[in-house]
Parts: structure tokens; C-alpha cells; sequence
């Protein structure tokens, strides 16, 4: 069966500064994988995806992900962070052999101060 | 291009009283359609899916049931509120490919108050 871990609930940043947020994933086959943004009382915005194209993955507002089969890891990045990034991120592994619907971690809540 | 729609926003609801919320998607034919809970800092839970009319999936057992009585409509129900039930709920569709990873795309939400 496939999961998700978000390795951080919270993670606070300056203004400038890099912003790292940690996924692993398990599944038993090939998976895709995304992340999702959610700013408060809002639905969830699409910000990228991985499915088994190129490992280093762009998405908009200058967020990227990379794929390490090896770690079984996702990670979300950002070279400097911007207040309008403070939200609710999430990461998302969808198991592509059987098909099933996507399967979310918990969520990581960014912080951005000034 | 595709859109989505779901009401009503925000919902406050008695104990005891019954529940409908409705999702409607368009511009695409097909779609698989899902219902998600989001309960704070529990994530998203996959409440019901579907691949098409008729066609439900209940990932969860519980007070609440989904129907799909048209291709781009699905409905979420329940006879009686429970205290338990308050959170958000967010309608979200995806194409309908089975063997390929695909993206879903989500409405702006039901704030669901139980009182």
C-alpha cells in the first residue's frame, strides 16, 4: 500500500531565505507524486508533479522537487522564500499501477517571517 | 477549460439534522470525482470516490454516503449529523485514467459546523 510521510509539521523561514519541505513516500510500484499548496479556508492548488519524467521537477512560483528513488524521497524547495508563501503544503503519492485516488501526508504548515 | 464548483461554503448544522452538499464539475466528461475530509493537522482523508454514474467507493466507514446521479455531479449525504462530523470538506476530480498518475483538482471547499 502507498503512504506518505511529511517529515515536518511546522517550518519557519525568513523572508529571503531557502525553504526546505521533507516528503518520503512508499508504494509498491511506480508512483506519482505531487504537492499541493492550501492557503487558509481556500482548496488546494496544484504546484507540481512527478510522473517519472525528468527526477528534478519545476512548478510555479519557484518551488522544485526532486525525486531520489533511492531515499524514497520528495522533497520540496525554494531557493528564497517570499511572504506570500506562508500556507499549508502538502505532498501527495498516487500509486499509478493500481490506479487509486491520491493518497495525502498530513501537511506541513510554512511560517514566513519578516 | 474544466471548472469545478461546490456549495455551499461555509454550512452550520444541528445534531441530528441531515446533510447535502453538492459538487458539480465542467468542461470535461468522465472524471473520476472524489470527496476529501480535512480535519486540522490530520491531512486530507479520502472519503468516497468514483470512476463513474453509480459507481461509489467508500474508503471509510462511516455517518456519511456519496452518490454520483449524473456523469458530472456527485453529492455528499448523510440522515443525521454527528458532533464528529464538523471539518472541511473539499470535491476534487481527476481525468479518468486508470493506469496513469494523474493530478486531481479541487473545489474551494465546505466549512462544515455541527452544533
Amino acid at each position: 500500500a502507498q503512504s506518505v510521510t511529511q517529515l515536518d509539521s511546522h517550518v519557519s523561514v525568513s523572508e529571503g531565505t531557502p525553504v526546505l519541505l521533507r516528503c518520503n513516500y512508499s508504494s509498491s510500484y511506480s508512483p506519482s507524486l505531487f504537492w499541493y499548496v492550501q492557503h487558509p479556508n481556500k482548496g488546494l492548488q496544484l504546484l507540481l508533479k512527478y510522473t517519472s519524467a525528468a527526477t528534478l521537477v519545476k512548478g510555479i512560483n519557484g518551488f522544485e522537487a526532486e525525486f531520489k528513488k533511492s531515499e524514497t524521497s520528495f522533497h520540496l524547495t525554494k531557493p528564497s522564500a517570499h511572504m506570500s508563501d506562508a500556507a499549508e503544503y502538502f505532498c501527495v503519492v498516487s500509486d499509478t499501477q493500481a490506479g487509486t485516488a491520491l493518497i495525502f501526508g498530513k501537511g506541513t504548515t510554512l511560517s514566513v517571517s519578516s | 477549460s474544466q471548472t469545478i464548483h461546490q456549495w455551499p461554503a461555509t454550512l452550520v448544522q444541528p445534531v441530528g439534522s441531515p446533510l447535502s452538499l453538492e459538487c458539480t464539475v465542467e468542461g470535461t466528461s468522465n472524471p473520476n470525482l472524489y470527496w476529501y475530509r480535512q480535519a486540522a493537522g490530520r491531512g486530507l482523508q479520502l472519503l468516497f470516490y468514483s470512476i463513474g454514474i453509480g459507481q461509489i467507493s467508500s474508503e471509510v466507514p462511516q455517518n456519511l454516503s456519496a452518490s454520483r446521479p449524473q456523469d458530472r455531479q456527485f453529492i455528499l449525504s448523510s440522515k443525521k449529523l454527528l458532533l464528529s462530523d464538523s471539518g472541511f470538506y473539499l470535491c476534487a476530480w481527476s481525468v479518468n485514467r486508470v493506469y496513469v498518475g494523474t493530478e486531481a483538482f479541487f473545489g474551494q471547499g465546505t466549512r462544515l459546523t455541527v452544533v
